[in-house]
């Protein structure tokens, strides 16, 4: 079973870049079965699935986002890591990641880390 | 991209049944056969209960199911029990960036 646990600072400048890293175990990242994802659930709201990115490093970012996210990819380590840049206090919120099985349009999810509550204040 | 359509809430007394509606278009929901839910209690990360539209992960109840005509999937919980109550979160594939899209949510009250 996949295990999955994120980590990176609980709090952030306005104006700067969040960064966070999500450390995979008990599976490869590079099997090819998952897309890794992260999600964000601000406080009392929904969940945001905010991009995904595959082992050989396509990424597939949520269009609202898309122009301040990065993801990227280290096979050597098992990890995946998000970039959040210009932050404001609208991406406070918990982030999440996941691991993503996805086949011919079949997806869901049923690996998740714990999540990391991420502020975004000065 | 926009979020699959949710009601905000849905109430019922133990041991009544429930049902959840989620309302996509013909690129994710009504395009594919691949629905999934999710229960998220407060504080914790979602948990998979529902995927493929009415399939469950080992472990979950049957009381919970989940069925889909046209572009709305639907999950259902019977026998309604007090460890029900908590946020319900559909999810499908889309064809457009990132690939998947969560509903709304709807906030489940065991009365």
């Amino acid at each position: 079973q996949l295990q999955l646990q994120e980590s990176g600072p609980g709090l952030v400048k306005p104006s700067e870049t969040l960064s966070l890293t999500c450390t995979v175990s008990g599976g490869s990242i590079s099997s090819g079965s998952h897309y890794w994802g992260w999600i964000r659930q601000p406080p009392g709201k929904g969940l945001e699935w905010i991009g995904n990115i595959y082992y050989t490093g396509s990424t597939y970012y949520n269009p609202s986002l898309k122009s301040r996210v990065t993801m990227s990819v280290d096979t050597s380590k098992n990890q995946f890591s998000l970039n959040l840049s210009s932050v404001t206090a609208a991406d406070t919120a918990v982030y999440y990641c996941a691991g993503l099985y996805c086949s011919g349009g079949r997806c869901y999810s049923n690996n998740w880390g714990q999540g990391t509550l991420v502020a975004v204040s000065s | 991209q926009s979020a699959l359509t949710q009601p905000a809430s849905v109430s019922g007394s133990p041991g009544q049944s429930i049902t959840i509606s989620c309302t996509g278009t013909s690129s994710d929901v009504g395009g594919y056969d691949y629905v999934s839910w999710y229960q998220q209690h407060p504080g914790k990360a979602p948990k998979l209960m529902i995927y493929d539209v009415s399939d469950r992960p080992s472990g979950v109840s049957n009381r919970f199911s989940g069925s889909k005509s046209g572009n709305t999937a639907s999950l259902a919980i019977s026998g309604l029990q007090a460890e029900d109550e908590a946020d319900y979160y559909c999810g499908s594939y889309t064809s457009s960036d990132p690939l998947y899209v969560f509903g709304t949510g709807t906030k489940v009250t065991v009365l």
